[in-house]
């Protein structure tokens, strides 16, 4: 199976900054068909996991646009322009390149 | 707006069976793959099974393979989990999921394995 590997584990961050997570997987993400399926996905605390990323860098219907992806073949980033208390929670990179899919452990993004 | 409501979770003794479902509406549910992730307390999120449009592609996890049973009935929007044989490791929040990329998540049925 893909290991996907997130870092750092814990993220403060300080209100209106910038944060920026990183996914390594253990092997090459890009598929036959030309696509790189990975995926981000956001846990606010007691809430079911949501979708922000899709295909390495499109973002999900209404996610705003302080959230990005970037990254190519096994290594990946998500962004966040300017963070806000809203985006508190943890974020996931998941791939669906190979079966089966398979996430990272996670990050936990919190307010300093 | 697409909704995933999953039910049928509770409380099972080891070796125990239980049976998940969820109900989707708000899409064209025949026309997606749909899948099953757990997440047991505290812990991250695990991929348990996913089902083509029409049932005839399964895939399972190899920790529930042989155990788990994913079944779908396209004229009822409905998604199933059957789980035989279940262990306290199987404990966890079980999501229903949209297609085999989860763009869209139900909020999840709890499954606690304990004597």
């Amino acid at each position: 199976d893909v290991v996907m590997t997130q870092s750092p584990l814990s993220l403060p961050v300080t209100l209106g900054q910038p944060a920026s997570i990183s996914c390594r997987s253990s092997q090459s993400l890009v598929y036959s068909d030309g696509d790189t399926y990975l995926n981000w996905f956001q846990q606010r605390p007691g809430q079911s996991p949501r979708r922000l990323i899709y295909k390495v860098s499109n973002r999900d219907s209404g996610v705003p646009e302080r959230f990005s992806g970037s990254g190519s073949d096994t290594d990946f980033t998500l962004k966040i322009s300017r963070v806000e208390a809203e985006d508190v929670g943890v974020y996931y990179c998941m791939q669906g390149t190979h079966w089966p899919p398979t996430f990272g452990g996670g990050t936990k993004v919190e307010i300093k | 707006q697409v909704q995933l409501m999953e039910s049928g979770g509770g409380l099972v003794k080891p070796g125990g069976s239980l049976r998940l479902s969820c109900t989707a509406s708000g899409f064209s549910f025949s026309d997606y793959y749909m899948s099953w992730v757990r997440q047991a307390p505290g812990k991250g999120l695990e991929w348990v099974s996913s089902i083509s449009f029409s049932g005839n592609t399964i895939y399972y996890a190899d920790s529930v393979r042989g155990r788990f049973t994913i079944s779908r009935d396209n004229t009822k929007n409905s998604l199933f989990l059957q789980m035989n044989s279940l262990r306290a490791e199987d404990t966890a929040l079980y999501y229903c999921a949209k297609n085999e990329h989860f763009d869209n998540w139900g909020q999840g049925a709890l499954v606690t394995v304990s004597s």
